[in-house]
């Protein structure tokens, strides 16, 4: 089955150290977003990626860092610089040159830093 | 600027009420228009969607027309269940972005008790 995978599901990590988070797709597509869902909020827009080895700033990029060094692949590092980065993290991903570009979503990562 | 605009939450309903949860956008031209559903600590799930005028989008028994003399997008069911209780996001896609970046609305918690 097609899909996208994000792992783990519950990540916990101490203040001050990065994390890496992990988004995987198998369904071809060409563009890949990280949103950040804090409790009770919408969705946020960290970081998207359009094609392969390029990648645009969100809006609260900050913090932040990403790669796509492969189609299937954008993962998402939270850094030391993220000044508060419990959340639910989201990622999705969409065809680029099929309307209307609805995106599809992982089951989201849950980040703790304590 | 581009926008979505839901109704505040929590909506709480009986089993077997009727739902609408309202949605306003602000964006020119024609945007895209979508529904998702996010259930507790999952991603959230493409609920339907309409691209241009008088379009009407309906899965699983939820409906929403596309208004542009309104600007508008809400969201019903004739009937609800227990298994409805989730967030709704309504988003679109601006008509001219070269991306298939979304904005969002912040979100409608529905209850249903039985």
């Amino acid at each position: 089955d097609g899909g996208i995978t994000q792992s783990p599901k519950y990540l916990f990590r101490k203040e001050g150290q990065n994390v890496t988070l992990s988004c995987e797709q198998n369904l071809n597509h060409d563009a890949m977003y990280w949103y950040r869902q804090d409790p009770g909020q919408g969705l946020r827009l960290i970081y998207y990626s359009q094609i392969v080895n390029d990648f645009q700033k969100g809006d609260i990029a900050e913090g932040y860092s990403v790669s796509r060094e492969k189609k299937e692949s954008f993962p998402l590092t939270v850094t030391s610089a993220q000044k508060n980065p419990t959340a639910f993290y989201l990622c999705a991903s969409s065809i680029e040159d099929r309307f209307p570009y609805e995106q599809y979503f992982g089951p989201g990562t849950r980040l703790t830093v304590t | 600027g581009n926008s979505v605009t839901q109704m505040e939450g929590p909506v709480t309903l009986s089993e077997e009420a009727f739902l609408t949860i309202n949605c306003t956008y602000t964006a020119t031209g024609y945007p895209s228009l979508f529904w998702y559903v996010q259930y507790p600590g999952e991603g959230l799930q493409l609920l339907l969607k309409a691209t241009k005028a008088d379009d009407k989008g309906s899965n699983k028994g939820f409906e929403a027309t596309y208004r542009k003399e309104t600007t508008s997008f809400h969201l019903e069911k004739g009937s609800v269940q227990v298994s409805d209780s989730a967030v709704y996001f309504c988003a679109l896609r601006p008509y001219s972005s070269n991306t298939g970046k979304l904005i969002f609305g912040q979100g409608t918690t529905l209850q249903v008790k039985p």
